[in-house]
């Protein structure tokens, strides 16, 4: 049963670029949630998707937007890159109906220059 | 609104000690404690989680107790191992609201 998956692993861009990570969740799961962790902090919500709409943001601009498939994976694009964009982008998925536990992938570090 | 206060860290242990991690939150109504573990390199994965008052988590060895008079939900383990050396996030969920809420973590060393 494979667990959560995250592509690319590690990403260098240029300030002002855009950006597109990639998240596939867990066998089951239909509900993809976003997370950006600075270095030594912890984990901040960005936002979450569920059937294919965002259904719950955290305190991002609007530089940082997603999208889910049909297939519940799920994308997450940031605009104009700021160096302080830099940081661990993690993805989680969860069963709708379930008590909310979060299954994590290993993450995507992106490195703004 | 939410927030979640741990211990800071490094904590620095010999093998086979007892460890504590303290952890409260600020939450209206009645929210889900989790503690989630990060070993260098990779994700988090969930380590033990309660969802209501005086529910004890467990998992590996490790226990937390949701405390609800005290707002607590403090991470122990009995005798600890140099594989537990990790960072460690409380975190919780408010009822109806699926955004976890994370602490700064705490990162643990266990000397052998």
């Amino acid at each position: 049963d494979a667990g959560v998956t995250q592509s690319p692993t590690h990403l260098i861009k240029t300030r002002g670029q855009q950006v597109t990570l990639r998240c596939s969740p867990k066998s089951g799961h239909d509900t993809v949630s976003w997370y950006q962790q600075a270095l030594g902090q912890g984990p901040q919500f960005i936002f979450q998707y569920y059937e294919e709409e965002e259904r719950q943001r955290g305190n991002f601009p609007d530089r940082f937007s997603g999208h889910q498939f049909p297939n519940y994976s799920s994308e997450l694009n940031v605009n104009a890159l700021l160096l302080g964009d830099s940081a661990l982008y993690l993805c989680a998925s969860s069963l709708s109906g379930g008590l909310n536990e979060q299954y994590f992938g290993p993450g995507t570090r992106l490195t703004v220059t | 609104g939410n927030s979640v206060t741990q211990m800071e860290g490094p904590v620095t242990l010999s093998e086979e000690a007892f460890l504590t991690i303290n952890c409260t939150y600020t939450a209206t109504g009645y929210p889900s404690l989790f503690w989630y573990v990060q070993y260098p390199g990779e994700g988090l994965q969930l380590l033990l989680k309660a969802t209501k008052a005086d529910d004890k988590g467990s998992n590996k060895g490790f226990e937390a107790t949701y405390r609800k008079e005290t707002t607590s939900f403090h991470l122990e383990k009995g005798s600890v191992q140099v594989s537990d050396s990790a960072v460690y996030f409380c975190a919780l969920s408010r009822a109806g609201r699926r955004a976890l809420t994370f602490g700064s973590g705490t990162r643990l060393q266990v000397q052998p």
